[in-house]
């Protein structure tokens, strides 16, 4: 069975890059084409999608944060990642990684200090 | 974007009593495909979501047939049709039939 795990700084400074990996055990992050996804929940607050990855490389990003999103994938190491640029308060969450909406990691709060 | 929009968002229930929870949409969930993407998630206290219901009314995996979806549209509904103490937690509608892929505020159901 698929599993996720999510992993990085817990804390980033105000105006720095997030980065977060999300690994995959269990299965091939290259078969079939699946969407590798990311989503963010603040601390009592409801749940938002940021954008995802295809196994053939194809990304698509929420609007609301395009400008400020990449997601990559790296087959060799079977995981794909998250950078988010530019972080404010705001930004501060729960991120969670997940393959379609079906498996979801245990999730990584991330707290943006200033 | 496509607005979703739970009710209530605070559901105190008696145990082995029913429970629902409505969720409507801004905009229709009917794809161009003929599918209707909606979906309802479970999230227990300090867990990562786990969906239960794809496409309006298909269980996933593994989840008791206690738990049913419905509806159409711009209406749905998620059923639990007797409450267990496992069910405590918050759950959540979201659609993928619009970009991008929205949720709703979330429903959090308790035990009276």
């Amino acid at each position: 069975q698929v599993q996720l795990q999510e992993s990085g700084p817990g804390l980033v400074k105000s105006s720095q890059t997030l980065s977060l990996t999300c690994t995959v055990s269990g299965g091939s992050i290259s078969s079939d084409n699946y969407s590798w996804n990311w989503i963010r929940q603040p601390a009592g607050k409801g749940l938002e999608w940021i954008g995802r990855i295809y196994t053939n490389g194809n990304t698509h990003y929420n609007p609301s944060l395009k400008s400020r999103v990449t997601i990559s994938l790296d087959t060799s190491k079977n995981q794909f990642s998250l950078k988010l640029s530019s972080v404010i308060a705001a930004d501060t969450a729960v991120y969670y990684c997940a393959r379609e909406f079906a498996r979801w990691g245990q999730g990584t709060l991330v707290t943006v200090s200033s | 974007d496509a607005v979703m929009t739970q009710s209530p968002l605070s559901l105190p229930v008696t145990l082995g009593q029913p429970a629902s929870i409505s969720c409507r949409s801004s905009q229709s969930l009917v794809h161009s495909d003929g599918n209707t993407y909606l979906n309802w998630f479970q999230q227990r206290p300090g867990q990562s979501p786990r969906r239960l219901i794809y496409k309006v009314s298909n269980r996933d995996s593994g989840v008791p047939d206690r738990f049913s979806g419905s509806g159409s549209g711009t209406d749905f509904t998620l059923k639990i049709s007797r409450v267990e103490a496992e069910d405590v937690g918050v759950y959540h509608c979201m659609q993928g039939t619009h970009w991008p892929p929205t949720f709703g505020q979330g429903t959090k159901v308790e035990i009276k």
